[in-house]
């Protein structure tokens, strides 16, 4: 199984800030199928489903501001988030789909 | 656009089954492309996927809960269920439903989750 680990677990920081975000794969999760990284980021708040930010590691979500950003390849990955807003207070998470069982990353606080 | 409702007992006594039934909407559960899925939260936990279903019927489990997990499917009803048996106060959990397509794979989107405890 790949065991994603992220890092730091908390970051404190201030409004208007960049907040960088870490995950490393126990594997790599470039697939051999269309030679892209199967890497996900989610924001998670209380009481509402996960929120699909990032897939294919840097392809942003219809919708979702351009402050978030990722990038990576085999098995390092940053989500970095520019210009951090108060509505950024979540846990984010990384995710692989690459193998099964897919797995996500313990999550990483973001506190402002 | 795809909506998912979990739905069940939000309290399970332990040993019991635990018994979700996820009804999808605004497209079809028999769709070639997707694949439905189970994932629970545990409180102060990451997430954690249990399984999938193809409407076919096909499944797939994670091994940490195999033996104990089964998933199953009523195109009819454009609803798929998961039941866990001998559950514990481990299985506690913030449980969603949600789909990923082939070719593609991360989950979404994902229902608004359902809280279950297991407590006598």
């Amino acid at each position: 199984d790949i065991v994603l680990t992220q890092s730091p677990d908390s970051l404190p920081v201030s409004l208007g800030e960049r907040a960088i975000i870490k995950c490393k794969s126990s594997q790599s999760v470039l697939s051999s199928s269309n030679n892209k990284n199967s890497l996900a980021w989610f924001q998670h708040k209380p009481g509402q489903p996960p929120k699909l930010l990032i897939f294919w590691a840097s392809t942003r979500e219809s919708g979702v501001p351009d402050r978030f950003s990722g990038s990576g390849s085999g098995t390092d990955f940053t989500l970095t988030i520019s210009n951090l807003q108060a509505e950024d207070v979540a846990v984010y998470y990384c995710h692989q789909y690459n193998t099964i069982p897919p797995s996500f990353g313990q999550g990483t606080k973001l506190d402002i | 656009q795809v909506h998912l409702q979990e739905s069940g007992p939000g309290l399970v006594k332990p040993s019991q089954t635990l018994s979700l039934t996820c009804t999808v909407s605004g497209g079809s559960i028999s769709s070639y492309d997707s694949y439905w899925s189970w994932i629970r939260q545990q409180p102060g936990k990451g997430l954690e996927w249990i399984g999938n279903i193809y409407y076919i019927g096909t499944t797939s489990y994670n091994p940490s809960l195999k033996g104990r997990v089964t998933i199953s499917v009523d195109a009819s009803k454009s609803q798929f269920s998961l039941s866990l048996i001998s559950v514990t106060a481990a299985d506690t959990a913030v449980y969603y439903c949600a789909r990923n397509t082939s070719g593609r794979g991360w989950f979404d989107p994902w229902g608004q989750g359902i809280l279950v405890t297991v407590s006598s």
